[in-house]
């Protein structure tokens, strides 16, 4: 057990430019979060999967973001035409079953659009 | 719809103090409870979690809470605080299961 892996780290981009980022939960894990985190404030939702059905998305996640989980496994986050609104720290968590258990965070992805 | 209300969004204590970190819950049906901890520039690290068993929850580092229905509040307590301790903390909160939704976040700076 590796723990959630998310990568790159840090990322800065220009404005109006594409990003990608990546995200390997725990292997025996079946479900998949993505969480927005913003300076002064605590993580907020943006999508789930289930295996690799993606099962809810907020609202929070306008057009130009798009998420996936090819084969129920790794799971990568894309912002097309990037915003200076943007620039937060993306987190990825992963659990078993129910959220009851609790997730398990990876360490982020930290995205400076400028 | 389930939140979590943090009060106090920094505390400051003296190493060997108590530690009491307040979260105030909604939800709408039995909810479950969980404290998360958050180093600078690191991802969130669960604490402890209340799942409908034993209302004085015990977690890591020697972190305790406890869920008070009447009251809907599931406080974080520590007997003495030590300076590894600085960090910030997140309440949280899933109908059962659903997604977590976090509070915003309490600030804990240990002073020497």
């Amino acid at each position: 057990d590796t723990g959630v892996s998310q990568d790159p780290r840090h990322k800065i981009t220009k404005r109006g430019q594409n990003v990608t980022f990546r995200c390997d939960p725990i292997s025996e894990h079946n479900r998949l979060y993505w969480y927005r985190q913003t300076l002064g404030q605590g993580p907020e939702f943006l999508t789930y999967f289930q295996n690799e059905a993606q099962l809810e998305k907020s609202r929070l996640l306008s057009d130009r973001f798009s998420a996936e989980r090819p084969k129920g496994s790794f799971s990568t986050l894309e912002i097309q035409r990037t915003e200076q609104g943007d620039s937060a720290m993306y987190l990825c968590a992963s659990s078993l079953g129910q959220s009851d258990l609790g997730y398990t965070f990876g360490s982020g992805t930290r995205l400076t659009v400028v | 719809a389930q939140s979590v209300t943090q009060l106090g969004s920094h505390v400051s204590v003296s190493e060997g103090a108590l530690v009491l970190l307040r979260c105030n819950y909604s939800s709408s049906v039995p909810p479950y409870l969980f404290w998360y901890v958050q180093y600078p520039n690191q991802g969130l690290q669960l604490l402890l979690k209340y799942t409908s068993a034993a209302t004085l929850v015990k977690g890591i580092n020697g972190f305790e809470a406890e869920f008070k229905k009447s009251e809907t509040s599931f406080h974080l307590t520590k007997p003495s605080a030590h300076m590894s301790d600085a960090a910030e903390y997140f309440c949280a909160v899933s109908d059962p299961g659903n997604k977590l939704v976090f509070g915003a976040g309490t600030i804990l700076r240990v002073k020497s």
